[in-house]
C-alpha cells in the first residue's frame, strides 16, 4: 500500500530535549516536505527536499533541522524544542513535474506535539 | 508567506446542498491544487487544474480556474455529511513548491 508513514503520533517532551521526528514514504518520490499546521493558519512548510542530500528551506525552518540521506526517508529534527513549536506537523511527497504522476502530494498522519 | 487564500473560512450548509468555496492567489502558477482534510488527519488530494485548463472534474468535484483574476472555485454538488471537513487550496508558484491557505471548514449537516 503506498502511503507516508510518521512516528510518533503523539509526543508530549519538555523545552530542550532533542528529539526527532521520523517520515518515510514508499512510492519512490523525490520530493518530500515538513509541514506544521497551527490554529488560524493553516498549513506551513518548514524544510523540503527535492532528492537525496538536497534540502532547502520552506517558511518557518527556525529551530528545525532535516537530512536527506536516503530517498525512503525525512527526518524532522527539533535540537531544543520551545514550546512555540507545539504544533501538527505533517510529512508530504510527491514526484516532481517532469517525471511520472501528476505530483500530487501523499501525507502522513500527523504527529502532535506538545513542549512544556 | 502564504500564495493561495481561500475563502469563506467556514461554511455550513444542509445536506444536499452545493458548497462554493474559493481560492484566490498572487502570482502566476504552474497549477492549483484543492486538497480535503478530515479533523487532525493528513491531508488528501482531491483534484490538480493545470494553468492552460479552466475547467475540471471529478465525480461530485467541479474545479473553475481563472488566471486573469488569479482565482479558483471547488464546488462540490449535492454534499453529503461525509463532506465535511477542511478544504485546501495549493498553488505551484516557486517553479514547483505548493503552498496551502488557510483552509475552508465546511460543515454539512444531515
Amino acid at each position: 500500500e503506498a502511503q507516508v508513514t510518521q512516528n510518533p503520533r503523539y509526543l508530549i517532551t519538555v523545552t530542550g530535549k532533542k528529539l526527532t521526528v521520523t517520515c518515510s514514504q514508499n512510492m519512490n518520490h523525490e520530493y518530500m516536505s515538513w509541514y506544521r499546521q497551527d490554529p488560524g493558519l493553516g498549513l506551513r512548510q518548514i524544510y523540503y527536499s527535492m532528492n537525496v542530500e538536497v534540502t532547502d528551506k520552506g517558511d518557518v525552518p527556525e529551530g528545525y533541522k532535516v537530512s536527506r540521506k536516503e530517498k525512503r526517508n525525512f527526518p524532522l529534527i527539533l535540537e531544543s524544542p520551545s514550546p512555540n513549536q507545539t504544533s501538527l506537523y505533517f510529512c508530504a511527497s510527491s514526484f516532481l513535474p517532469g517525471g511520472s504522476g501528476e505530483h500530487e502530494q501523499y501525507f502522513g498522519p500527523g504527529t502532535r506535539l506538545t513542549v512544556t | 508567506s502564504q500564495q493561495g487564500e481561500e475563502d469563506p473560512q467556514a461554511l455550513s450548509i444542509q445536506e444536499g446542498e452545493n458548497a462554493t468555496m474559493n481560492c484566490s492567489y498572487k502570482t502566476s502558477i504552474n497549477n492549483l491544487q484543492w486538497y480535503r482534510q478530515n479533523s487532525g488527519r493528513g491531508l488528501v488530494h482531491l483534484i490538480l487544474i493545470r494553468s492552460n485548463e479552466r475547467e475540471k472534474h471529478s465525480g461530485r468535484l467541479r474545479v473553475t480556474l481563472d488566471t486573469s483574476k488569479k482565482s479558483s472555485s471547488l464546488l462540490i454538488t449535492a454534499s453529503r455529511a461525509a463532506d465535511t471537513a477542511s478544504y485546501f487550496c495549493a498553488t505551484a508558484w516557486r517553479g514547483y513548491i505548493p503552498t496551502f491557505g488557510r483552509g475552508t471548514s465546511l460543515i454539512v449537516h444531515p
